[in-house]
Parts: structure tokens; sequence; C-alpha cells
């Protein structure tokens, strides 16, 4: 079982780069997320996804963008990355959107920009 | 939006009982209580989740106060493996940003 598959494992970036941090997710689950997570601040929901075609932001959007063209992938871009964009960077999924639906989690992205 | 209070951290030896409690006073009736842990260098991991009543599984238990302000995460017989971060999450629908918080939680140690 794969799960919630998160690619690529590490990146360094130079500011001003782009990049897309790949998530996809073999269950056929209907809701998924991004989250980033800094030393002392716990996970922050980036954007979220509830269905293909259908996405929404989160508690800190600025600077990401992400779309959801099929249920099982859910890409997140930076546009033009910054150091404040230095994080580690989850994905997780869920079958419903159901509050007793729980979540699951990639092994997450590590990001540097400098 | 309910919020939540755990303790920073704790620790506990290696195969005794484990109880990590959580409050979270301001709760609406129809919040599931979930749990989560996070091991070093991982994404966070499900344990467990409930309502009202009790709740068991293979990781660990869940017991939830009558006024559900407050619930507490039993883990049996600790082991190493089970040193990581645990969250404490009430929360009822995905489709808010703020209605899932993940806070600090509670970093356990356990001491062989």
């Amino acid at each position: 079982n794969a799960g919630v598959t998160q690619t690529p494992k590490f990146q360094v970036l130079k500011t001003g780069q782009s990049m897309t941090l790949q998530c996809a997710q073999d269950m056929n689950h209907e809701y998924m997320s991004w989250y980033r997570q800094d030393p002392g601040m716990g996970l922050r929901l980036i954007h979220y996804s509830v269905g293909a075609g259908i996405t929404d932001q989160g508690e800190v959007p600025n600077g990401y963008n992400v779309s959801r063209s099929t249920t099982e992938d859910f890409p997140l871009r930076l546009l033009s990355a910054a150091p404040s964009q230095t994080s580690v960077y989850f994905c997780a999924s869920s079958s419903t959107t159901a509050p007793n639906s729980p979540l699951h989690f990639g092994n997450g992205t590590r990001l540097t920009v400098t | 939006d309910a919020k939540t209070t755990q303790p920073n951290s704790m620790e506990s030896n290696e195969e005794e009982p484990v109880h990590l409690p959580c409050n979270h006073s301001t709760i609406s009736g129809t919040d599931y209580i979930h749990w989560y842990r996070q091991l070093p260098s991982q994404g966070p991991e499900y344990v467990i989740h409930g309502l009202t009543s009790n709740v068991n599984n293979r990781m660990a238990s869940l017991a939830i106060a009558e006024d559900r302000k407050s619930s507490t995460l039993i883990l049996h017989r600790a082991t190493l493996r089970d040193a990581a971060v645990y969250y404490c999450i009430p929360y009822l629908m995905k489709t808010s940003y703020d209605k899932v918080i993940f806070g600090p939680g509670t970093s356990l140690s356990v001491i062989p």
C-alpha cells in the first residue's frame, strides 16, 4: 500500500526559482491538503481540496498555488521561492470531509530556499 | 473553534502505561476528538478518534470525559518506538481551514 506519496524528499532552491511539490494518493480519497511545519509552529494549512476541480485556501496560502485535475494528484506550486518558504511540507488526504474520517499524511518534503 | 491545551512534554519509562491529557473546553457537541502522533522525520500518523464513548484500537485507548471537555490518550505499555509528538485535535469539518488545527502537541520521551 503506497498511501500518500510525496516527491521529492529534499529540495534546495535559490530565491526566485519556481518548483512543484508532488503529492499522490492511491486510496481514492476525496479530500487532500497541504501543510507546512516550522519549528514551534505546529502544522499550518496552506491549501486544501474537497474533490477534483475544487480547491480552497487555508491559513497560509500566499506564495503557493494548487490545482486538482485528478482525484489522485494534488501538486503544490511555488511560483517564486522566498527564504520564508523554507519549511517541511506535508500532504494529507482523507476519504471524505466527514469529521470522523482520519487524515493520512505523506512523509514530507524538506525545502530549503537560499 | 475548539482550542486545545496539552503539556509541552512528558516522560515515561519503557513498558509502563502512559496517560497523555488534553483539555478542549470549547469543544462543540459534534466535534470528534482525534489524536495523531509524529515520529522524528516523519509525517503525522493517525492514532485514534472518538466522539463520546471511550475507544480502543491496536495502538491505544482514548478516554473521553463525560462533559467532553477533556480526553486522555492511553498507551498501555510504552515502547521506545512510541517516542513522538502527540497531537490532540477536536474538529468538525475539514472544509474550513481553522477547523483542523495542529498545535505544538506533547513531546513524549520514553526512557529505556
